[in-house]
């Protein structure tokens, strides 16, 4: 989705380092997520937030925090806690109670 | 806890047929689903929802159809063609979850020439 910008596209990390991924999104949506995706898998929730200075965690937070201090910005840190981060991971945005559009991605691997 | 999953990993099928792919959930109180569409490497692509209170929708070549007696969803193919080569995941949503949106595991569609 053209309104949705992930960055970086690659990104590697450090044992014992945090990184954090950038999701932006210009589409004035209130509800954004964050997916973590493995090969050949689906996609698990990790945390996703409804309004704005509000989120929730989703089914595998562990090792995850977010922040949403701006409408369009949900910023997702990969902390030392998650023993294995390496995957793809998806951000989404979409009005309350619609289908959300997803960013192309964001590659994590752990060097 | 609730899931939702897919019949069949891999779905092969000849260009022009019809394709269907097929989609359990197990928590009655979703109230929302929908279709994506993932090509290799990038995000998923909305392709068509559907809410409780409908058992059918059609879009251009696709339908989804849910049948919530026995908690299934499916989307039907019109015409496959070799750009529908792809993941497909259904995704399922409960108002009753924190408007939580849960994904199955995927089928990937092969489109032979």
């Amino acid at each position: 989705d053209g309104g949705i910008t992930q960055s970086p596209k690659y990104l590697f990390r450090k044992e014992g380092q945090n990184v954090t991924l950038s999701c932006e999104q210009n589409l004035n949506h209130d509800a954004m997520y964050w997916y973590r995706q493995d090969p050949g898998q689906g996609l698990r929730l990790i945390y996703y937030s409804q309004i704005v200075n509000d989120f929730q965690k989703g089914d595998i937070a562990e090792g995850y925090s977010v922040s949403r201090e701006k409408k369009e910005s949900f910023p997702l840190t990969v902390t030392s806690a998650q023993k294995n981060p390496t995957a793809f991971y998806l951000c989404a945005s979409s009005i309350v109670g619609r289908a959300p559009g997803f960013g192309e991605g964001s590659w994590l691997t752990v060097v | 806890g609730e899931s939702v999953g897919l019949h069949l990993p891999t779905l092969s099928v000849q260009e022009g047929d019809n394709s269907i792919i097929n989609c359990a959930y197990s928590n009655s109180a979703s109230d929302y689903f929908i279709w994506y569409k993932q090509e290799s490497g990038k995000g998923p692509q909305f392709i068509i929802d559907i809410r409780s209170n409908m058992d059918k929708r059609q879009g251009q070549r696709v339908t989804v159809l849910l049948n919530k007696t026995v908690k299934h969803l499916s989307l039907q193919i019109a015409a496959t063609q070799p750009g529908d080569s792809a993941v497909y995941f259904c995704a399922e949503r409960s108002k009753a979850a924190g408007n939580k949106l849960t994904f199955g595991g995927g089928t990937r569609v092969l489109v032979k020439p």
